[in-house]
């Protein structure tokens, strides 16, 4: 079975701070992951995804096997960041996705 | 190029009612899904389709209902309709989701009384 587990449900940090949003995935052959994000009163949007291993807005992720993770990382965090952020898992035949549970991320001024 | 347009963007139904969420895409993708979300419980996978004439149930699929006869719509029906279900509905299409991930409509807001 497929499950995205995202342990924190709130996180709040300062500006200019580092921010990581953890990501641990359970399945059994080979995943592909996403983290998507969904800005107040907009659209999910695609922030990354694991196969690129591009950066985007700042944020990079690497996908860790032998911890089943993968965590979304920011050196220096901006006031725009805030928003709701989703990490997913597709599958074999690639035809679902599943989302965690999410993580609301606060930058405070 | 709309992307995926969800029609209404907002309702009230009636406990026992029932009703139908539009979906189209333009994209001309194979892949499309529907997701309810709700707070602390993320987005739950309610029904898929992997083309035409071909769907399959999700994590939460009591109580809906899908049909994709075109490639372009796949509408989501609520057979009678419990305030369990209460929650906004994303629709969301791909054309593989191993490669360019999901392409998500606007949501609608579902309320049931």
């Amino acid at each position: 079975a497929q499950r995205v587990t995202q342990p924190e449900k709130l996180l709040s940090v300062f500006k200019g701070a580092p921010v990581e949003l953890k990501c641990n995935y359970s399945y059994s052959g080979s995943p592909e992951l996403f983290w998507y994000v969904q800005y107040s009163r907009q659209r999910l949007q695609l922030l990354l995804r694991h196969i690129s291993r591009e950066s985007i807005k700042g944020f990079t992720a690497d996908l860790n096997k032998g911890e089943t993770s993968f965590h979304l990382k920011k050196p220096f965090a901006q006031e725009e960041d805030s928003a709701m952020y989703y990490c997913a898992l597709s599958g074999k035949g690639a035809q679902k996705l599943v989302f965690g549970q999410g993580t609301r991320l606060t930058i405070n001024p | 190029n709309a992307g995926v347009t969800q029609t209404p963007k907002f309702q009230v139904l009636k406990t026992g009612q029932s009703m139908t969420l539009q979906c189209a895409q333009d994209m001309n993708h194979e892949y499309m899904s529907w997701y309810r979300q709700d707070p602390g419980m993320g987005l739950r996978l309610i029904h898929y389709s992997v083309g035409a004439g071909i769907t399959d149930q999700g994590e939460v699929p009591n109580g809906y209902n899908v049909s994709r006869s075109t490639t372009e719509d796949f509408p989501l029906r609520l057979l009678s309709a419990a305030p369990s279900q209460t929650s906004v509905y994303f629709c969301a299409s791909s054309y593989s989701s191993r490669d360019d991930g999901y392409t998500f409509g606007s949501g609608t807001r579902l309320t049931v009384v």
